[in-house]
């Protein structure tokens, strides 16, 4: 079935640093990958995405690029804020032609917490 | 647009005693998802209906949660009897297509 494994946290840095949390996946088919965010006593929120290989999602200044490759989906940044800080997830679910019932159902890593102190 | 709404917030219960979430997904979307959220661990599907059948509940506790899904609109998670391992963060999730969007959960502990 499909998996995700997020690299192993809490990732603590100083304002300005370059941020990397690792993702790697195991999926059937052409899946969708994802990365969410959860501030502080926040619901989750979808920060970016990418549908197809070599797809390249942004938003915020925050960038992850869809490598089947290597089945990766590495979120970065390059000068990270206090804002910043919060949970990510990456996440995938079956992609539109995925067929059964996998579409739509996201698949969750566990997880990274990102500190970033002033 | 108003978001997913989600109630109670909290909750603290007992072990085997009854629970139950609402959520109320944005309007329009179709297909509402319960995610089971434990502490330190990403979300996992609990149940995903469309409109107001059931798509996906693979993983779904059956002997201890049920959920439905009235009109296709409004959907209720119950727990009967709850254990301690339940205890997390239920959250709630709509789409129309693609895109999820969460309402910000219901966190419950049981003691």
């Amino acid at each position: 079935g499909n998996s995700v494994t997020q690299m192993e946290g809490p990732v603590t840095l100083s304002e300005e640093a370059f941020l990397t949390i690792n993702c790697t996946y195991t999926a059937t088919g052409y899946p969708s990958l994802f990365w969410y965010v959860q501030y502080p006593g926040e619901g989750l929120q979808l920060l970016l995405k990418a549908t197809k290989a070599d797809d390249k999602g942004s938003n915020k200044g925050f960038e992850a690029t869809y490598r089947k490759e290597t089945t990766s989906f590495h979120l970065e940044k390059g000068s990270v804020q206090v804002s910043d800080s919060a949970v990510y997830f990456c996440a995938l679910s079956g992609g539109l032609y995925a067929g059964g019932t996998s579409y739509g159902k996201l698949t969750f890593g566990q997880g990274t917490i990102l500190t970033v102190h002033p | 647009e108003a978001g997913v709404a989600q109630s109670p917030r909290y909750k603290i219960i007992e072990k085997r005693q009854s629970v139950a979430f609402w959520c109320n997904p944005i309007s329009g979307h179709a297909t509402l998802y319960w995610y089971q959220q434990i502490l330190g661990q990403g979300p996992k599907l609990l149940i995903q209906f469309q409109n107001n059948g059931v798509v996906d509940d693979s993983q779904l506790p059956k002997d201890r949660f049920s959920a439905e899904r009235l009109k296709g609109v409004d959907s209720t998670l119950k727990i009967q009897p709850a254990k301690l391992e339940d205890s997390a963060v239920y959250l709630c999730a709509s789409s129309l297509v693609g895109e999820q969007f969460f309402g910000p959960g219901t966190r419950l502990t049981v003691l």
